[in-house]
């Protein structure tokens, strides 16, 4: 089946530095990929829809400064977490479908991300 | 909001059948039943999905009922490498719409 790629798988940065979150789909070509965040003993949670060659929505309470998305090309998607806080350390997955494919859609490896 | 009830949790055990039960009693008529399944630290992993016919892949299998307002995905030799959190998702056939996840059920394959 289609593959979804996130990297890095995990991260740890210092409060105030910035990370960026790769997503990437390998053998399709997505205009949209799905950025959540999964908190422990949590389900995921939709924090962005990322569309090729426009602005990202955002969820209600997702600040959009904060968590920077650019969805510049098909086939890379990446999530920047600007000005990492401590509150911000999560499991960050994107999701993508193959438009010519069936209706699943296929979910990155994860990127566990710890601010400290 | 998800649109699905699950237990929070079942235990198996290794070798027997798994059945997952799924409540989606207000799915509309062009919404499907998707089921992924979560390992600890991994991403959600496809398992299956149907509309209305039963479905069966080389992982699982999907019982929907007539009325399809209740599923059962079915793991017909459990192993221990199943223990994950299984969850239940309607949604329509929609490119651009994401996939809601509720709670999930914790399936817990023991030895």
């Amino acid at each position: 089946g289609a593959v979804v790629s996130q990297h890095p798988s995990r991260v740890i940065c210092k409060s105030g530095t910035s990370v960026k979150i790769e997503c990437r789909s390998l053998d399709f070509q997505a205009t949209t990929m799905f950025w959540y965040r999964q908190f422990p003993k949590q389900s995921l949670m939709l924090m962005a829809t990322s569309n090729e060659g426009s602005k990202a929505t955002y969820e209600q309470g997702v600040e959009k400064d904060k968590f920077l998305i650019n969805h510049a090309s098909l086939t890379l998607s990446t999530l920047t977490v600007t000005s990492a806080h401590p509150e911000d350390s999560s499991f960050y997955i994107c999701s993508a479908r193959d438009p010519g494919g069936n209706t699943e859609a296929f979910f990155g490896q994860g990127t566990r991300l710890t601010v400290v | 909001d998800a649109k699905t009830t699950q237990p929070p949790s079942m235990d198996c055990a290794e070798g027997r059948a798994a059945n997952l039960p799924c409540n989606h009693s207000t799915i509309s008529g062009n919404e499907y039943v998707y089921w992924y399944r979560q390992i600890h630290s991994q991403g959600p992993q496809y398992i299956i999905h149907g509309l209305k016919n039963n479905e069966t892949n080389e992982m699982a299998s999907l019982i929907i009922t007539e009325d399809r307002k209740s599923s059962t995905l079915i793991l017909p030799h459990a192993t221990l490498r199943d223990t994950a959190v299984y969850y239940c998702i309607v949604r329509p056939d929609n490119y651009g719409q994401n996939f809601v996840f509720g709670p999930g059920t914790r399936l817990s394959v023991l030895p």
